[in-house]
C-alpha cells in the first residue's frame, strides 16, 4: 500500500521560531511536493521537487525553504515562522498509473503559530 | 477571478439521495481533470480522473466533463454517510501543475 508520512499530525510554535515539517513516501517516487490548505483558498502549492537536491517555487514560496537530500524524504522549512503561516500543511508525491498521473497525499500537518 | 471556481458548500442532504458537485472554470487549455475526496484530519485522495468531455462512471460515481461550457461535474449515486467528505476538483493541462478548486463540504444525513 502506497504511503506519504508525515511527521507530526499537530505542531504549535512561536512567531519567529524556526520549523521543521518532514515528509517521507515509500513509492520511489521522483516528484514531491509541499502544499498548505487553508478554508476559502483550498490547496496552494509551495514548493516541488523533481529529483535530488532539485527544487522549484511553486504559488506561494515566500517566506518558506525546502530541502531534497534523499529521493524518499522532502522536507519543508519555515525559517522564521509568522502567524500568517498558521495553516494545514499538506505533503504528496507523484507516480503514474496507467498513462495518468496521480497524486498521492500525506494526512497533513496543523501548524499553529502563536 | 480564480482559474478555478467551486461552491464551497457546506452540502447536506438525506441519504440515497443524488447528490452533484461542480467546478467551473476559465482556462480552456485545461485537459485532464480530476476529482479528489477529503475525509476530515486526512490528506485528499483521488477520486475520478478524466481527459475528455463525457461521462465517466466508477460505482456510485459519475465524473462529467464540458469543455465547452467550461464546466465538470461528479454525481454520486444512492449516497451514504461514508461519502461525508470535502470534495476537490483539480485540473491541469500537458505537464503542468494541478490546479484545485477549494472544495466543497459534503454531509449525508442518516
Amino acid at each position: 500500500d502506497v504511503k506519504v508520512t508525515q511527521s507530526s499530525r499537530y505542531l504549535v510554535k512561536r512567531t519567529g521560531e524556526k520549523v521543521f515539517l518532514e515528509c517521507v513516501q515509500d513509492m520511489d517516487h521522483e516528484n514531491m511536493f509541499w502544499y498548505r490548505q487553508d478554508p476559502g483558498l483550498g490547496l496552494r502549492l509551495i514548493y516541488f521537487s523533481y529529483d535530488v537536491k532539485m527544487k522549484e517555487k511553486g504559488d506561494i514560496p515566500e517566506g518558506y525553504s525546502v530541502s531534497r537530500e534523499k529521493k524518499e524524504r522532502f522536507s519543508l522549512i519555515l525559517e522564521s515562522a509568522s502567524t500568517n503561516q498558521t495553516s494545514m500543511y499538506l505533503c504528496a508525491s507523484s507516480g503514474w498509473d496507467r498513462e495518468r498521473e496521480k497524486l498521492f497525499f500525506g494526512s497533513g500537518t496543523q501548524l499553529s503559530v502563536l | 477571478q480564480k482559474e478555478v471556481e467551486q461552491d464551497p458548500g457546506p452540502l447536506s442532504v438525506p441519504e440515497g439521495a443524488i447528490v452533484s458537485l461542480n467546478c467551473t472554470y476559465s482556462n480552456s487549455a485545461f485537459q485532464y481533470f480530476m476529482w479528489y475526496r477529503q475525509y476530515s484530519r486526512k490528506g485528499p485522495e483521488l477520486l475520478m480522473y478524466t481527459y475528455s468531455s463525457g461521462n465517466k462512471e466508477d460505482g456510485r460515481f459519475t465524473a462529467q466533463v464540458d469543455k465547452s461550457s467550461k464546466y465538470i461535474s461528479l454525481f454520486i449515486r444512492d449516497s451514504q454517510p461514508s461519502d461525508s467528505a470535502t470534495y476537490l476538483c483539480a485540473m491541469r493541462f500537458g505537464n503542468e501543475k494541478l490546479t484545485f478548486g477549494t472544495g466543497t463540504r459534503l454531509t449525508i444525513i442518516p
